[in-house]
């Protein structure tokens, strides 16, 4: 059983164009994130969500829009997309920080290209 | 600014060699210090650090924390190929209720037989 699942795992597409990347953990855990990784494999977050709240937004620009249906989905919507966008998308999920350690489990990766 | 800084970025041993990876940080509200292990796909989780000196060990995998001088090292003894990866170094903070991780840009390490 996958804990954190993302669908796609390649995303080949055009300037311009709006698209979705869907996660889903079973993992019961009660924040989900999305990291971008670049090509020089540099990690950083984006949002996080938990209990269906957005609590990080860290400067990502308007154009991308996470949504959160229920506590085990998190997905990311972009619009408008731009050359810059092309990089590998990763969510991850960890249980309630409060609770002790926010060691995350990581999906597998979309790799998003833009031409 | 939050932010964590791992060398060297990239490192090129031979099997059996003994490795040590360094991650030093200047974050506000420091919580734990993580150690991940990324080959192909999605980063792997190796150790939490939350205290200065008390080593962590996971076969080969070693890592301690220096919260007086801010810095972490992960070692890896006796090196094999499987072990070729980026290590990331991720520092979380605590503030205001979230804990957000904050990622160094890696250590790329290469193990040729």
């Amino acid at each position: 059983d996958t804990a954190v699942s993302q669908t796609p795992k390649y995303l080949v597409t055009q300037m311009g164009n709006d698209k979705s990347i869907k996660c889903e953990q079973n993992l019961g855990h009660d924040t989900m994130y999305w990291y971008k990784q670049d090509s020089k494999k540099f990690l950083k977050i984006m949002f996080s969500y938990n209990n269906k709240e957005l609590i990080i937004n860290e400067t990502v620009p308007n154009r991308f829009s996470p949504k959160s249906p229920d506590k085990a989905h998190l997905n990311l919507h972009i619009n408008s997309l731009e050359l810059g966008d092309s990089a590998v998308y990763f969510c991850a999920s960890s249980q309630e920080p409060q609770a002790g350690a926010n060691v995350l489990t990581f999906g597998a990766g979309s790799r998003l290209t833009v031409l | 600014e939050d932010k964590v800084v791992q060398s060297p970025l990239s490192l090129v041993v031979h099997e059996g060699d003994t490795v040590t990876l360094n991650c030093s940080y200047e974050v506000t509200n420091f919580r734990s210090l993580l150690w991940y292990k990324q080959e192909k796909k999605a980063p792997t989780f190796l150790f939490m650090l939350t205290s200065s000196g008390i080593e962590k060990k996971s076969g080969r995998l070693s890592s301690i924390l220096d919260k007086k001088e801010l810095f972490s090292i992960l070692n890896i003894t006796a090196t094999q190929t499987g072990d070729s990866a980026i290590y990331l170094c991720a520092v979380e903070a605590f503030w205001a209720g979230n804990t957000p991780l904050v990622f160094g840009k890696g250590t790329r390490l290469s193990v040729i037989a």
